[in-house]
């Protein structure tokens, strides 16, 4: 156990629809990252927050957004919701860049 | 931008094989990570390492920085150590973590 929890494990909407994903760091940890990892991208990263603002975007869309509330869980929301954002999407947490990332079990989201 | 290679893509191998995974990486990082994802998705942290070798149990990761390369080394390997590697890197000008495209591994009993 990582000690990261994201919810829900699984999630199966239509397109056009918006969703957020939860993800709830380590204690302690100041940093939460999310990543995509779709089969033909593989993983990416996406955004990363630390202790409450944002510090980094990678590939992310403008239709997604994130953000990290006071207590430190992370949320990522996704909007108009299309086929190919179907993907495992992951959040890591760690004290910064530099260290070791644990990962949460992920969130599999399923577009129809 | 950092670009990370694996190889090899796909690796079956017999129980009790020696194991070995190669990462390469094109700018300087900060650290290399290994990572092992199983057939449930799950992602576990094996290592991070920025210089010299680190083991744990019967895996080993090494890193050459001048050469910039990095490899995973599994002794004995096991049917349970089936899974995909992945390697990733930190630093090197981009946030967060740039991944290879894994290793599937397969260790036949």
């Amino acid at each position: 156990d990582s000690g990261v929890t994201q919810t829900p494990k699984h999630l199966i909407t239509a397109t056009g629809q918006r969703v957020t994903l939860r993800c709830s760091p380590r204690s302690g940890d100041l940093s939460v990252y999310w990543y995509q990892q779709s089969l033909d991208q593989g993983l990416q990263f996406l955004i990363q927050y630390y202790n409450g603002e944002e510090r980094a975007k990678g590939n992310i869309l403008e239709r997604f957004s994130a953000q990290q509330f006071p207590d430190l869980h992370s949320e990522l929301n996704l909007s108009s919701l299309e086929l190919g954002d179907s993907a495992l999407y992951f959040c890591a947490s760690g004290l910064s860049a530099n260290t070791e990332a644990f990962f949460g079990q992920g969130t599999r989201l399923t577009v129809v | 931008k950092n670009e990370v290679e694996q190889s090899p893509q796909n690796l079956t191998a017999q129980e009790g094989e020696f194991i070995t995974i190669n990462c390469s990486y094109s700018v300087g990082i900060s650290a290399l990570h290994w990572l092992q994802q199983h057939p449930g998705g799950g992602i576990v942290s094996l290592f991070m390492l920025s210089s010299g070798k680190k083991k744990h149990g019967r895996l080993i990761a090494t890193i050459n920085i001048q050469e910039k390369h990095s490899s995973l080394h599994i002794t004995a390997s096991h049917p349970r150590d089936s899974a995909v590697y992945i390697c990733a890197a930190s630093g090197g000008g981009a946030d967060g973590l740039t991944f290879g495209k894994g290793t599937h591994l397969i260790i036949q009993p």
